[in-house]
């Protein structure tokens, strides 16, 4: 199973917005809408800020939206802010019952 | 307070083994699925498998078929994950994840447990 395809980076001003892709395949996001974002600030663990490819959970800020067509999922960070600035990570579930994640976006809040 | 504790930072040799520990609590531990993720140091993050903790079952990525294990103890609510015949590209941070039934996500995740392999 290969890693999911993202942007190396991606950034945006302060209270603008920044949008990821994250590329699969037929066999893993093209054919499950369990695709999940996390957020990854430096030297700490991943949090999942999006689920099942929209769905935020309990806590998580209405700025963080996922979309997903075909083959690609997108997360959508709106009102840049400072705490904004970290890896996201997609994932999904694939054939098989496994997972990939893809390979990773450094956003920087400019 | 949900929470994932794991064991400490591990240096081994090449060849050699190494057992990661994951104790939960603040949730009924049974009820939710346990998977190990790795990143090695400046790399993304790697799914490494799955444990269902209800049964014992589990599912490996085929990248680690063969050289890992994982298991838990009911009784004292905990998770473990050895990886054998260890290489240096095995060096990194090892996350464990829960995941309710079928929820097809991760969290919240351990703190991370460094392996550092060197001869």
């Amino acid at each position: 199973q290969s890693a999911l395809t993202q942007p190396p980076s991606a950034s945006g001003s302060l209270g603008q917005s920044v949008t990821i892709s994250c590329t699969g395949t037929s066999s893993d996001v093209g054919n499950y809408n369990y695709v999940s974002w996390y957020r990854q600030h430096p030297g700490k663990a991943p949090k999942v800020i999006i689920y099942e490819v929209n769905k935020r959970p309990s806590g998580v800020a209405d700025r963080f939206s996922g979309s997903k067509s075909g083959n690609t999922a997108s997360l959508t960070v709106s009102a840049l802010q400072a705490e904004d600035e970290a890896d996201y990570y997609c994932c999904s579930y694939a054939s098989g019952n496994v997972y990939v994640f893809g390979t990773g976006t450094k956003v920087t809040v400019l | 307070q949900v929470i994932l504790v794991q064991s400490g930072a591990e240096v081994k040799k090449p060849g050699a083994s190494v057992k990661v520990s994951c104790q939960a609590s603040g949730y009924p531990f049974t009820t939710y699925y346990i998977h190990w993720v790795r990143q090695a140091p400046g790399q993304g993050l790697e799914w490494m498998g799955v444990l269902y903790t209800d049964g014992g079952s589990v599912k490996y990525a085929d990248n680690f078929e063969g050289r890992v294990t994982m298991t838990r103890d009911t009784s004292t609510s905990t998770a473990y994950m050895e990886l054998r015949n260890l290489r240096s590209e095995d060096t990194a941070m090892y996350y464990c994840g829960r995941e309710f039934h079928a929820d097809y996500w991760f969290g919240p995740w351990g703190q991370g447990t460094l392996v550092s392999v060197s001869s």
